[in-house]
């Protein structure tokens, strides 16, 4: 069974651009999350999506985060503009509603 | 929201040594979870423990829901051990909540 993929793996922005990141969950997966990891700290969601609904949104920052989950299959997560404290990784994770989160290898962000 | 607190914070051990990992958290939970994070970033699952023991290898952990803690024990480690361990939560919505996580090193 093919695992959570992300993309890109890394990237570098400077302040005030945009950036894009994808993720495909795993197959039949109708949960998926986004989170967010400071560096030294433990992952905090960003967003849920059940299918392609948004279950909740409550701690992303709309004013410059916006997702979503066209299809209820893969997602992507933009930011605009970046500002440097938003440099962390941003990590996929997806579940089957049952038990267990699977997460993917993440996309570190550097925001100069 | 719910809080969770690990312990230690940071732990070195030498190769072959045992440890315990602590987890605490502050209300009832549907779900509880250990990872462990690789130096490469990636999460890896351990346990889905929402309550009782389990065993994997040299791995183990046990949750008491009834007094919110977990533990997680590490037998005969392994510098392959070393990372970051997280303990999280979810109280029915799903989505998790984290602790601090603790840092494991271990040494040859």
């Amino acid at each position: 069974e093919a695992g959570v993929a992300q993309s890109p793996r890394y990237k570098i922005i400077e302040k005030r651009q945009s950036v894009a990141f994808w993720c495909n969950p795993i197959s039949g997966h109708a949960t998926l999350y986004w989170y967010q990891q400071i560096l030294g700290q433990g992952p905090k969601l960003l967003i849920q999506f059940q299918n392609n609904g948004v279950v909740d949104d409550s701690q992303l920052p709309k004013d410059r985060f916006s997702a979503e989950r066209l299809k209820g299959v893969d997602s992507t997560l933009k930011i605009q503009p970046a500002k440097l404290e938003d440099s962390a990784v941003y990590l996929c994770a997806s579940g089957n509603g049952l038990e267990t989160q699977y997460f993917g290898p993440g996309t570190r962000l550097l925001v100069l | 929201g719910i809080q969770v607190e690990q312990s230690p914070p940071d732990l070195i051990l030498q190769e072959g040594a045992n440890s315990t990992l602590r987890c605490n958290f502050s209300d009832s939970v549907n779900n509880l979870q250990w990872f462990h994070q690789n130096p490469w970033g990636q999460l890896i699952n351990l346990f889905y423990i929402p309550s009782g023991t389990k065993q994997n290898g040299r791995l183990s952990a046990t949750t008491v829901a009834t007094e919110r803690y977990s533990l997680l024990y590490i037998s005969s480690s392994q510098t392959t051990d070393s990372g970051v361990y997280f303990c999280a939560v979810d109280t029915g919505r799903r989505a998790l909540t984290f602790g601090s996580g603790t840092r494991l090193q271990v040494q040859p």
